[in-house]
């Protein structure tokens, strides 16, 4: 298994409040991703990163903010959470060799409740 | 924005069953995967596709590159209790040249 780990595996909180998720690779992979999976809507890209500082929107984006300050390190941030950001989400992370694909490995995921 | 097309959503078979499912999207990709999500983990990658044509095995499960390069389909033979799980695809390619995820198909398999 890729050496993902993301933290906390299960958060409830309320809503207005800031909640942040982490995401900590071992692999030095240049490319780190967030998706958030719900019912009927597969996988969604949130955020990604390219590089330490380097970031970039998907489309899922608003509401959420992301930080990388290290290679290893990919935060998410939801500035005041609503009920509509329940959701799983995964952080992934790939080597981003563009001929062969994006071939992402994912991180087990964090259940999200926001009440 | 672009979308996949994944069928079916949900199939429920008996073990030893061979499986069948597909995706379909509107634009043209160079790239197909085929994803296993067990639950409370997070997608595992089972095959990458890269040509037109292209069928490439893993075991029991088998994926196809379309020859339109707008499908692509994954069969599992001799389907085991441990193959439950949701099976998503993933295309690369079109206008924006991001991956973009199928909603994914919920397969229940019955000992």
């Amino acid at each position: 298994d890729a050496g993902i780990t993301q933290s906390p595996r299960h958060k409830v909180t309320e809503t207005g409040t800031p909640v942040t998720l982490r995401c900590h690779q071992t692999e030095n992979h240049r490319y780190m991703y967030w998706y958030r999976q719900d019912p009927g809507h597969g996988l969604r890209l949130i955020h990604y990163s390219y590089g330490v500082k380097d970031t970039d929107k998907g489309e899922v984006s608003d509401g959420y903010s992301v930080s990388r300050s290290k290679t290893e390190d990919f935060l998410l941030t939801l500035e005041s959470a609503t009920s509509s950001q329940t959701s799983v989400y995964f952080c992934a992370i790939s080597d981003g060799r563009g001929a062969q694909g994006e071939k992402l490995f994912f991180g087990s995921g964090t259940q999200l409740s926001v009440l | 924005g672009q979308q996949l097309n994944q069928s079916p959503q949900s199939m429920f078979i008996q073990e030893g069953e061979d499986v069948s499912m597909n995706c379909t999207s509107s634009s043209i990709f160079n790239t197909w995967l085929w994803y296993k999500q067990d639950p409370g983990e997070g997608p595992v990658l089972l095959i990458a596709l890269y040509k037109a044509g292209e069928l490439t095995s893993n075991g029991r499960l088998t994926a196809q590159f379309g020859i339109t390069r707008k499908d692509s389909f994954l069969n599992i033979s001799a389907s085991i209790p441990s193959d439950v799980g949701i099976y998503f695809c993933a295309g690369q390619g079109g206008a924006t040249n991001k991956l973009i995820f199928g909603t994914g198909t919920l397969l229940a398999v019955q000992p």
